[in-house]
Parts: C-alpha cells; sequence; structure tokens
C-alpha cells in the first residue's frame, strides 16, 4: 500500500489567495483526519470525518477554512483567504476499520504552506 | 481539559544506551495510547499502541508501558542508534486524539 498520499508537499502563497490540500487516505480506512502542526502549538485535529461524513470539525480555526470529502479515497483541505498565521505544516491521517487496527492513525507526509 | 504533557522537550543519549522518554496524561477514562515517531520533514510514523487493559507492551527494540494509576506512558528504546534520532509523540485517545508535545531525541555518537 502507498500509506496516506498528500499533494502538494509545498505550498508557497501570497496573502489573500486560496489554497487547497489534498489527501488520498489508504484503501478500505474510513475515517480521515486533517491536522496542522506548528512549534508553538504542536499538532491540532482540525477536523475528522467518518465514512465520508464531518463527525468533528470543533478545531477548525474559523470560517476560512473548510474540508470536504466527496468519496472514500478522497478529501481536500481548503483555507480561502490565506494569511500567514495559516503557515504551518498540515497532516491528513486515516484509520482504518479493521478488527486489527481500528484506533491506529496512519499519517502522510505533510504538505507545508507558506503563505507571505 | 484534556492535555497531554511530556517530561522533557530534548533527550540526549549515547548511542547504544536504552532510551527512556515520558508522557502524562489527565483523562482517567482514556483507553487506547499510541507513540509515534517523526523525523525531519516527514510525518509522524507509528511506532508502537498500547490499550488500557494492559501495563506493557513490546516491539522491536521498544516497550511501552502504561501506569493507569498515575496516569503515566512511557516508551523505553533499547540500544539506541543514530537513526533514532526524531521526534517522539504520545496519543492519547478518549473521545479523540490528543498528541502530547513532543520530545526530541538526540542520539550521541
Amino acid at each position: 500500500d502507498a500509506g496516506v498520499i498528500q499533494s502538494p508537499r509545498h505550498e508557497v502563497t501570497e496573502m489573500g489567495q486560496e489554497v487547497t490540500l489534498r489527501c488520498k487516505p489508504i484503501s478500505g480506512h474510513n475515517s480521515l483526519f486533517w491536522y496542522r502542526q506548528t512549534m508553538m502549538r504542536g499538532l491540532e485535529l482540525l477536523i475528522y470525518f467518518n465514512n465520508n461524513v464531518p463527525i468533528d470539525d470543533s478545531g477548525m480555526p474559523e470560517d476560512r477554512f473548510s474540508a470536504k470529502m466527496p468519496n472514500a479515497s478522497f478529501s481536500t483541505l481548503k483555507i480561502q483567504p490565506s494569511e500567514p498565521r495559516d503557515s504551518a505544516v498540515y497532516f491528513c491521517a486515516s484509520r482504518g476499520n479493521g478488527v486489527s487496527d481500528t484506533d491506529t492513525q496512519y499519517f502522510g507526509p505533510g504538505t507545508r504552506l507558506t503563505v507571505l | 481539559g484534556e492535555s497531554v504533557g511530556l517530561h522533557l522537550p530534548t533527550l540526549s543519549v549515547q548511542e547504544g544506551d536504552n532510551s527512556i522518554i515520558n508522557c502524562a496524561y489527565s483523562n482517567s477514562a482514556s483507553d487506547y495510547f499510541i507513540w509515534y515517531k517523526q523525523e525531519s520533514g516527514k510525518g509522524p510514523q507509528f511506532i508502537i499502541d498500547i490499550r488500557s487493559n494492559m501495563d506493557k507492551r513490546q516491539g522491536q527494540r521498544v516497550t511501552v508501558l502504561l501506569n493507569k494509576t498515575v496516569k503515566h506512558l512511557s516508551l523505553q528504546i533499547a540500544a539506541t542508534q543514530p537513526g533514532d534520532s526524531a521526534v517522539y509523540f504520545c496519543a492519547v485517545l478518549t473521545y479523540k486524539y490528543i498528541f502530547g508535545t513532543g520530545t526530541r531525541l538526540k542520539v550521541l555518537a
């Protein structure tokens, strides 16, 4: 399995621009998580989906952030408009629904976002 | 509120020695615990996990100990190698995952 796939790996944009981050979870996993990581705040859960349905979006910073999961193999995290304080590494993780690894999350390589 | 903390932000260990990384959690209802390793420029990588009905679990060169009485979790790495240099996170699952801030392990040659 290729693991969790994220794109782009790096994104540099200017303040005010729209940013879209993409994630492909591990095939067969039914839960998907978006995290943000910064030096100051560590890993923060933004939102998670179960069976493509958003379950908990209490970590989404504000209305500028939105996430979708149109099908089991794809999710996007969108920031519009972006601001310099959004600069961080954004991780996507997925979790299986099998008997042996129900609770283990597997992380993607992350997208490093820089907003100038 | 929910919190997960680590006792040391940085741990320096001589190559070949054993490493112990600690984590404290606050919610006694937590029932699943994970240790992740994160190398520079990469995502967190699963190392080992343990459920609350256990107090010890061993993997290859790694052991996780869980003390539910004092809400403490530790990761032991035997015969630490240069490739073990990374940031280590504990994660605690109650109704959602809470991650610790991380301990940076430096392996000295």
